[in-house]
């Protein structure tokens, strides 16, 4: 059965300070990965896919360690728009589906 | 932008309704999912389609059906609709395969009574 861990948080940070998620999962021939970010009782929405070099898109950065089976996120100079619930999404080879993790919820205050 | 309409936002049935919950995609999108989401388990994948008139179960399809007669439509239907079906409900449509980014419509918090 295809799992996607995370913790769930709450993870309280001030503005402006760094904070990283893991997320694991268990099948090694998982492919593709990518994180999602839904704000409270919205629809989630692609943040970013993550690649196997590692990859940054402003104050995120995004790695993938597949020996490990894990990926995280880390956010830099966090701002209270951050606050939300960040989806670790994985998509195995020869699957046509995507299997979310339950998400990470992240407060910033200011 | 690519819009994912659902019918409604929020909606009270009675047990044993027949409940349709229509999704609407503008992009020409191949594929489209439902997902129904609750507090503690996340996203579960119900159904999905890659064509019209095709349809796979996702991984709890117990209890639900559905119709895709038209390309850019994709209707949930609950037979009959029982209290552990009360949840949000989650429309999603992509190009291609799974790789290929999900956009999501806004949801429907359907309340089964």
């Amino acid at each position: 059965r295809k799992e996607v861990e995370q913790d769930p948080g709450p993870f309280n940070v001030p503005e402006g300070a760094t904070v990283a998620f893991n997320c694991t999962y268990s099948n090694s021939a998982s492919q593709s990965f990518f994180w999602y970010r839904q704000d409270c009782r919205k629809e989630p929405k692609l943040l970013m896919s993550v690649y196997s070099s590692g990859n940054e898109d402003g104050r995120f950065t995004a790695q993938l360690n597949r020996a490990s089976q894990y990926i995280s996120l880390l956010i830099r100079d966090s701002k209270l728009s951050d606050s939300a619930t960040y989806l670790c999404v994985v998509n195995e080879e020869g699957y046509s589906t995507l299997t979310f993790g339950k998400g990470t919820m992240l407060l910033v205050s200011p | 932008d690519v819009k994912v309409t659902q019918s409604s936002r929020y909606l009270v049935k009675r047990t044993g309704e027949k409940v349709f919950l229509e999704c609407v995609q503008d992009m020409d999108h191949e594929n489209m999912f439902w997902y129904r989401q609750d507090p503690g388990l996340g996203l579960r994948l119900i159904y999905f389609s890659y064509d019209v008139k095709m349809k796979e179960k996702g991984d709890i399809p117990e209890g639900y059906s559905v119709s895709r007669e038209k390309k850019e439509r994709f209707s949930l239907i609950l037979e009959s609709a029982s209290t552990n079906q009360t949840s949000m409900y989650l429309c999603a449509s992509s190009f291609q395969g799974a790789n290929e980014k999900l956009f999501f419509g806004s949801g429907t918090q359907l309340s089964v009574l």
